[in-house]
């Protein structure tokens, strides 16, 4: 199986911060990368697929970038409602799998 | 507007089996271009595809290997639901599992509420 390997495992930021969270793939996957959103208590929500397409309605600031092995999820001005845990998933090899998670945590 | 409603038990004692049903309204489960998932989600493990069913021209399964001896998910195309039943349960089972909508064979683009199942003597 693939296995994705995001960092850092945490981030304590302020609302108007950038921030960015990175996953590396043990082997090349193109650019078959989703990014997701997961709140307490609720189930993961997609943000970003194929690298660096915004799903309907999520906002501007949310953007995704890399090819290959490398990728990254960049929010640009931290909102108060990003405050959440973000998790990547390798879509190019079944079975499909996903990063540890990156907690995103007010500073 | 899809949406993924799931129903079933959550708490289970050692070797019983789990069963979990996954009510799709505003898609249809024999649709050419989605896959119905099961996804766990455990501290230990993280977020872990378990498997999937899907329709092209006749019906499709499968499974991840670490449960591929236990697991088996049912397509009901008259109430329009999948269901996931596990075999044989162990606390290692213990997790919030969710169905989700896959978007061909790549990402999942809706996800049911999920359910907390526990499994304890």
């Amino acid at each position: 199986d693939i296995q994705m390997t995001q960092s850092p495992s945490s981030v304590s930021a302020s609302v108007g911060d950038r921030v960015t969270i990175t996953c590396r793939a043990n082997q090349g996957i193109t650019s078959w990368v989703a990014w997701y959103q997961q709140k307490p208590g609720k189930a993961p929500k997609l943000l970003i697929y194929g690298t660096s397409n915004l799903q309907d309605g999520v906002p501007s600031r949310f953007s995704g970038s890399g090819f290959g092995t490398d990728f990254a999820l960049t929010i640009s001005s931290l909102q108060p409602e990003d405050f959440a845990t973000y998790y990547c998933q390798q879509a190019n090899t079944f079975p499909l799998t996903f990063g540890g998670g990156t907690k995103v945590e007010i500073k | 507007q899809v949406q993924l409603q799931q129903s079933g038990p959550g708490l289970l004692k050692p070797s019983q089996t789990l069963s979990l049903t996954c009510a799709i309204s505003g898609d249809t489960i024999s649709t050419n271009s989605a896959a119905w998932n099961w996804i766990r989600q455990s501290p230990s493990r993280g977020l872990e595809w378990l498997g999937r069913t899907y329709y092209r021209s006749r019906w499709y399964h499968d499974y991840a290997v670490s449960v591929k001896s236990r697991m088996t998910i049912n397509p009901d195309t008259s109430k329009n639901q999948v269901s996931l039943q596990l075999n044989s349960v162990t606390p290692e089972d213990t997790a919030v599992y969710y169905c989700a909508r896959g978007v061909g064979s790549s990402w999942y683009d809706y996800w049911g509420q999920g359910t907390l199942v526990t499994v304890s003597s």
